[in-house]
């Protein structure tokens, strides 16, 4: 079956750094997303990966390896506004995404 | 700007009544989906739409049905609503080129008594 793991939740302090690990196992790969979404808001869209390495976006980084099935959200200097659920989504051989539960994450002043 | 727009945002409802919740996107997206979220899943899909009269079933449609009439709407129908279904339903439009990037509605709470 597919599957994605995610950590339930995570808490930082404000400044600071946080890393978010995504594992994946699913039927084929055509890139690793992930979306943030705030407590009763929508899921926005945050980062793309489809080939191994980094990608920066501003305070935002998203790394992949694909043969590990394993990407990770860093987050830098953490900011309150950074407090919300983290979705790691893979889209797979059928151009389906595929969703883990979402990381909540707690930032501490 | 464009945007993609859910309605009503919050409906309570009885067992066994018909529900249909609106999604209307000026993305001009081909692409439309709905999910539903609950605690400690992920976001699931019930159904999508790749065009005009295109609809197709995701992992949990069962109780579920879309139709597509036009580029910009998508409805949702909750053919006879049972407690399971209560949820927060989110619409959702991609483009043809970023197929990983979606769009989401501000979601509409359901709630089934």
């Amino acid at each position: 079956g597919q599957n994605i793991d995610q950590p339930t939740e995570m808490t930082a302090t404000e400044g600071a750094i946080v890393q978010i690990n995504c594992t994946y196992q699913t039927s084929g790969f055509n890139g690793l997303f992930w979306y943030q979404q705030h407590a009763g808001e929508a899921p926005t869209f945050l980062s793309y990966n489809v080939l191994d390495g980094l990608e920066e976006k501003g305070r935002f980084s998203s790394f992949l390896s694909r043969s590990k099935g394993y990407s990770y959200l860093l987050l830098k200097e953490l900011q309150m506004k950074d407090s919300a659920s983290y979705l790691c989504a893979v889209l797979d051989s059928n151009y389906q995404l595929i969703w883990g539960a979402g990381t909540k994450l707690i930032i501490k002043p | 700007d464009a945007e993609i727009t859910q309605s009503p945002r919050h409906k309570i409802t009885e067992t066994g009544r018909q529900v249909t919740l609106a999604c209307h996107q000026t993305w001009n997206h081909n692409n439309m989906f709905w999910y539903r979220q609950d605690l400690g899943h992920g976001l699931r899909l019930i159904h999508y739409s790749y065009g005009v009269q295109d609809t197709n079933k995701g992992e949990v449609s069962d109780g579920y049905s879309v139709s597509r009439s036009n580029t910009e709407d998508l409805p949702l129908t909750l053919e006879s609503a049972a407690s399971s279904q209560t949820s927060v339903y989110f619409c959702a439009s991609s483009g043809d080129s970023e197929a990983g990037e979606l769009f989401f509605g501000e979601g509409s709470r359901l709630t089934v008594l």
